[in-house]
């Protein structure tokens, strides 16, 4: 099962504009993570939300969290080239399996 | 340097034929998982894991298996019984509770059917 739906599935903008990014997920959440992929690589760790938290900032990222309507978004501001990468939600689902979502894919033209 | 490290970034497999998949982690992290990874995909869960000696499925083992013996070694074997391995392979570890720390991934292995 995957438990965040990314939303849209990909997204081309251009440098220097904003790129929001959402997740929406099924069942009730403690954490939500964002992880970044760069094309052939392993993931990293962008940024944790708690469940009593409704927006976290972390340099140009920004993610809020709504738990009533079960989602989640990430914004980047003022794009590089380099934020050019496939972005995922995370959480843990019952049964203590952390899951991830089907990923937005980010193209930022130069 | 702390990481965890995946091994081979390549591998192939002839048909019929089981492989290994390494993944060992100096991080002293409690939870470790193997993702699978097709084109264009996210990740599925193959087996977590957050204790030594104890595993669990996760939503598509069939084909698969694992072991841990030691805290910082998670390998993942392909078997035979899994019908379409080609696919990229992912390792993770992080702290307890699962969810509540970040995960830090290997850098993956792309395994082929020959």
């Amino acid at each position: 099962s995957q438990q965040g739906e990314e939303d849209p599935q990909a997204l081309s903008i251009q440098e220097g504009e904003n790129a929001t990014m959402n997740c929406s997920y099924k069942t009730s959440i403690n954490n939500l993570q964002w992880y970044r992929q760069n094309s052939g690589r392993g993931l990293v760790h962008l940024i944790l939300i708690r469940s009593n938290e409704r927006e976290k900032h972390s340099g140009r990222l920004r993610v809020t969290l709504d738990t009533s309507k079960k989602s989640s978004s990430l914004l980047i501001t003022a794009s590089r080239a380099a934020d050019t990468a496939s972005y995922f939600c995370a959480q843990m689902e019952y049964g203590n399996k952390l899951v991830f979502g089907a990923g937005t894919i980010l193209r930022v033209k130069s | 340097d702390g990481g965890i490290t995946q091994s081979p970034k390549y591998l192939f497999r002839k048909e019929g034929q089981n492989v290994t998949l390494s993944c060992e982690q100096n991080l002293n992290h409690d939870a470790m998982y193997w993702y699978r990874q097709d084109p264009g995909q996210g990740l599925r869960l193959i087996y977590y894991s957050q204790i030594v000696n104890d595993f669990q499925k996760g939503d598509i083992a069939e084909g698969y298996s694992v072991s841990r013996e030691k805290k910082e070694s998670f390998p993942l074997t392909v078997t035979s019984a899994q019908k379409n391995p080609t696919a990229f392979y992912l390792c993770a570890s992080s702290g307890l509770p699962i969810g509540h720390t970040e995960a830090f991934f290997g850098q993956g292995t792309r395994l082929t059917v020959v």
